[in-house]
């Protein structure tokens, strides 16, 4: 069945490094990928989504790129914030319903 | 406009107990997800609605899991004869889902189950 692996946490940082959290994926078809962020106290928040191979996703300073061939969507910033600090869930998006089958979730914390 | 609501926010209730959980999606969404995030199982899928189809039920632990959708809109999850291993937050997604096409699913903020 399809499944997300990300790397385990949890990831400290200080601020201004540069920060990758690893994901990925085992799928039958061509999912869409998707990483989700929950900061302290709050909901599940798109945070950026690519729907094809070499898509690259990107918000807020964020990216990561759809591999096909590495299956990987790897979560890059190359110069974090203590505000970046949260939990990071990746996901993939199954092709037919929609439902999305998430990692285990990576907790950032960014120190000043 | 209104996002993806969720009552109540917390919930604790004895085990043996049955509970309820509601959601409101966003108006015009067809689409509709029921996860639960729990510490031992990260956030797993349980239940999916898409217009007046059947739901996928696939996700659901146990028998004394249920939902339904009425209306279209609305939908509650029951949760029969809690066991402690329920405790948990159920996070219900709403989108505006045409099977085939991927749209971002917006999530409500959460019911926190507790089961003592």
């Amino acid at each position: 069945g399809n499944s997300v692996t990300q790397m385990e946490g949890p990831v400290t940082l200080s601020e201004e490094a540069f920060l990758t959290i690893n994901c990925t994926y085992t799928a039958t078809g061509y999912p869409s990928l998707f990483w989700y962020v929950q900061y302290p106290g709050e909901g599940l928040q798109l945070l950026l989504k690519a729907t094809k191979a070499d898509d690259k996703g990107s918000n807020k300073g964020f990216e990561a790129t759809y591999r096909k061939e590495t299956t990987s969507f790897h979560l890059e910033k190359g110069s974090v914030q203590v505000s970046d600090s949260a939990v990071y869930f990746c996901a993939l998006s199954e092709s037919n319903t929609g439902k999305l089958i998430f990692g285990q979730g990576t907790t950032l914390q960014v120190k000043p | 406009g209104a996002g993806v609501s969720q009552s109540p926010s917390n919930k604790v209730t004895e085990k043996g107990k049955d509970v309820e959980l509601r959601c409101d999606p966003i108006s015009g969404h067809t689409a509709l997800y029921w996860y639960r995030q729990s510490l031992g199982q990260g956030l797993e899928f349980l239940i999916y609605f898409q217009g007046n189809s059947a739901p996928d039920k696939s996700g659901l632990p146990s028998d004394r899991f249920s939902a339904e959708r009425t209306g279209g809109s609305v939908s509650t999850l029951t949760i029969q004869r809690t066991q402690q291993e329920d405790s948990a937050v159920y996070l219900c997604a709403s989108s505006p889902g045409v099977a085939g096409i991927v749209y971002e699913q917006y999530f409500g903020p959460g019911t926190r189950l507790t089961v003592t």
